[in-house]
């Protein structure tokens, strides 16, 4: 079973600044499967990153992701107030079919 | 728009049993596979368990196999967790989510709001 670790678990920064989010794989994982989402308070999860690298409908360009392999990275080029939240990296295995998520990463206002 | 409705949560005591709904709407709920997600208080994601769009295959986590059953009834778009010998550790907000569809089943495309479960004495 492929466990996912996202690094730091908190992020402190301010409105403007730039947000790089880490997910690390105990095992390689196949990039088409990597996916981030965005959680905030009260909130259910929104899809934001799939395939690794593509963005879902509505997600503003200042998200982007990358990674092969065993790590992958979510950047925010600036972040605005409304993506202080949590993200959480996920990816799928197969045999059987199986979803596992990261702990998260909270962003915060500093 | 895609909806996803929730209900059924609420308090029960261990070891007694839950159902959970998810209403779908705005999209062909029978082409799609559908999943239970939970979060327990304070704490990240868990998926719980995976149904094919036709219901022909069923996938759960270890943490739920064997008290947790997901089921569908595409006539009436709505999905289905019954929950059987429940404990505390179950407590949680369960989300039901859709997956991508064709070539998107590795991923949640659309969640619903939740609802609480709180397994208690």
């Amino acid at each position: 079973e492929i466990v996912l670790t996202q690094s730091p678990g908190t992020l402190s920064l301010s409105p403007g600044e730039r947000a790089t989010l880490s997910c690390r794989a105990s095992q390689s994982v196949i990039s088409s499967y990597l996916v981030w989402y965005q959680q905030k308070s009260g909130q259910a999860p929104r899809l934001l990153i799939y395939g690794a690298s593509s963005r879902a409908t509505g997600v503003p360009d200042r998200f982007s992701g990358s990674g092969y392999g065993t790590d992958f990275t979510l950047t925010i080029s600036r972040l605005e107030p409304e993506d202080f939240a949590v993200y959480y990296c996920q990816q799928y295995g197969g045999s059987p079919p199986s979803w596992t998520f990261g702990p998260g990463t909270k962003v915060e206002i500093k | 728009q895609v909806q996803l409705v929730e209900s059924g949560g609420g308090v029960v005591q261990p070891g007694r049993s839950l159902r959970l709904s998810c209403a779908a709407s705005g999209f062909t709920f029978n082409t799609y596979g559908m999943h239970w997600v939970r979060q327990a208080p304070g704490k990240g994601l868990e998926w719980v368990a995976v149904i094919w769009y036709d219901g022909s295959n069923k996938y759960y986590a270890d943490s739920v196999k064997g008290r947790f059953t997901i089921s569908r009834d595409n006539s009436k778009n709505t999905l289905y967790l019954q929950m059987n010998s429940l404990r505390a550790e179950d407590t949680a907000v369960y989300y039901c989510a859709r997956d991508g569809g064709w070539g998107g089943y590795y991923r949640f495309d659309s969640w619903g709001q939740g609802t609480l479960v709180t397994v208690s004495s």
